[in-house]
């Protein structure tokens, strides 16, 4: 099984909703990530796990708030979110997260904020 | 600063033509990767060259890597519409495991 599954697929939330995206990969990788991509632009680095913790975080808000629950599950809960935090937001996994992996990337989520 | 850039920015062929885009970037990296995203998808990993390693196939991709020129080349033989999508470079900035920097992207797009 070589894929990584995101859920919701679509969010629409207001500014001062609570909402939160979830990635889940059965594939044994101990490193995982969050990736914001705006419209025609690549994605951006937002956070990396490794073996469950927290190892790089790229100046993110704290608007935006990683967990991960399990060497399986990746969340990224969302609160007081801007319109310009409306993009497409991709969760990825690798085997160990040295440079040299494949990143798995799941569908994505598109988030829609009013 | 943007680690790699790709151009053309779009390019579009018709089927059976070959495509090729290029990536440059900035500072010495480790190895260079090429992902494929179909429209508004996740990315799927075509293939990877190290840095001393100066070309590389995969079925109808091929890519080269020039590190004295800080760039690479993605060629696909043989195009069909299937292959439609934006590429992106992503390189890892060179003793930073953990971190892939995305280019801006190529939008191939294969008349039929």
């Amino acid at each position: 099984d070589t894929e990584v599954t995101q859920t919701p697929k679509h969010l629409v939330m207001g500014m001062t909703n609570k909402k939160s995206l979830k990635c889940e990969q059965h594939m044994g990788h101990r490193a995982m990530y969050w990736y914001k991509q705006k419209a025609k632009k690549p994605p951006e680095l937002m956070f990396v796990y490794s073996y469950e913790k927290l190892s790089i975080n790229e100046s993110v808000p704290s608007r935006f708030s990683p967990e991960c629950p399990n060497s399986s599950l990746l969340n990224l809960h969302l609160h007081a979110l801007q319109p310009e935090d409306s993009a497409l937001y991709l969760c990825a996994s690798s085997q160990s997260g040295l440079s040299t992996d494949t990143q798995y990337f799941g569908p994505g989520t598109r988030l829609t904020v009013l | 600063s943007q680690q790699g850039e790709e151009d053309p920015q779009a390019l579009s062929i018709q089927e059976g033509e070959n495509a090729t885009m290029n990536c440059s970037y900035k500072t010495s990296i480790n190895n260079l990767q090429w992902y494929r995203q179909n429209s508004g998808r996740g990315l799927v990993h075509l293939i990877l060259i190290r840095s001393n390693e100066r070309e590389k196939h995969s079925g109808r991709l091929r890519v080269t890597l020039d590190t004295s020129k800080k760039s690479s080349s993605l060629l696909i033989t043989a195009s069909r519409a299937a292959d439609t999508a934006s590429y992106f470079c992503a390189t890892d900035r060179g003793g930073s495991n953990y971190k892939l920097t995305f280019g801006k992207g190529t939008l191939l797009t294969v008349n039929p």
